[in-house]
């Protein structure tokens, strides 16, 4: 079945700079990913997704990049604001219309 | 419009009690998943409804833990004799279907249990 591997599990950025997180998948057959970002206290909210036959969708500072061949896609945040500050999560839509989550990474932004 | 709701949204009891937790899906969804989040962790899937179809219940981590749903309205993930290790938030999403093709899941807020 699939698996979803994240990284890095936790990343500390300087306001300001770019934040770049990681998943790799292992189903070929897998062609949807959504990002979700979770709030302390709250649950996980849709960021962004893409699907499988796009490379790259980017909505205002958040960017999702897909590298089939691969097998991984990446969560891209330029201009990174205190706000961006959360766990943010990483899936991959199996053959049976499940999600497989990835582990999660906590995105700290420095001021 | 509204959005998934979970109560209770805090939930304390004694280890060995009975607990029931509610979701309310966004209205049409016909797809309800729940799943469990430990402190720190990521999320576990636990149970899946969709439609009229049989429950796919393949995440459910023992048989202490059940879940209802009746057609595409509110379900109740009930715990049995809950063990201290039954402490996490229980998360409720829900998924509808628009112009022929699955959209995203969305969450409730949760009910973080603790068990003393």
């Amino acid at each position: 079945g699939e698996n979803v591997e994240q990284h890095p599990s936790t990343l500390s950025v300087q306001e300001g700079d770019s934040a770049v997180i990681k998943c790799t998948y292992s189903d070929s057959a897998s062609n949807y990913f959504p990002w979700y970002k979770q709030e302390l206290g709250k649950g996980p909210q849709l960021i962004i997704d893409i699907r499988s036959n796009v490379g790259e969708k980017k909505d205002q500072r958040i960017a999702v990049t897909l590298n089939k061949t691969a097998k991984h896609f990446s969560l891209h945040i330029t201009e990174t604001q205190p706000e961006d500050s959360a766990v943010y999560f990483c899936a991959a839509r199996d053959s049976n219309y499940q999600l497989i989550w990835g582990a999660g990474t906590k995105l700290i932004i420095k001021p | 419009g509204a959005g998934v709701s979970q109560s209770p949204s805090n939930k304390v009891t004694e280890k060995g009690k009975d607990v029931e937790l509610r979701c309310d899906p966004i209205s049409g969804h016909t797809a309800l998943y729940w799943y469990r989040q430990r402190l720190g962790q990521g999320l576990e899937f636990l149970i899946y409804f969709q439609g009229n179809s049989a429950p796919d219940k393949s995440g459910l981590p023992s048989d202490r833990f059940s879940a209802e749903r009746t057609g595409e309205s509110v379900s109740t993930l009930t715990i049995q004799r809950t063990q201290q290790e039954d402490s996490a938030v229980y998360l409720c999403a829900s998924r509808g279907v628009a112009d022929g093709s699955n959209q995203p899941q969305h969450f409730g807020d949760g009910t973080r249990l603790s068990i003393l």
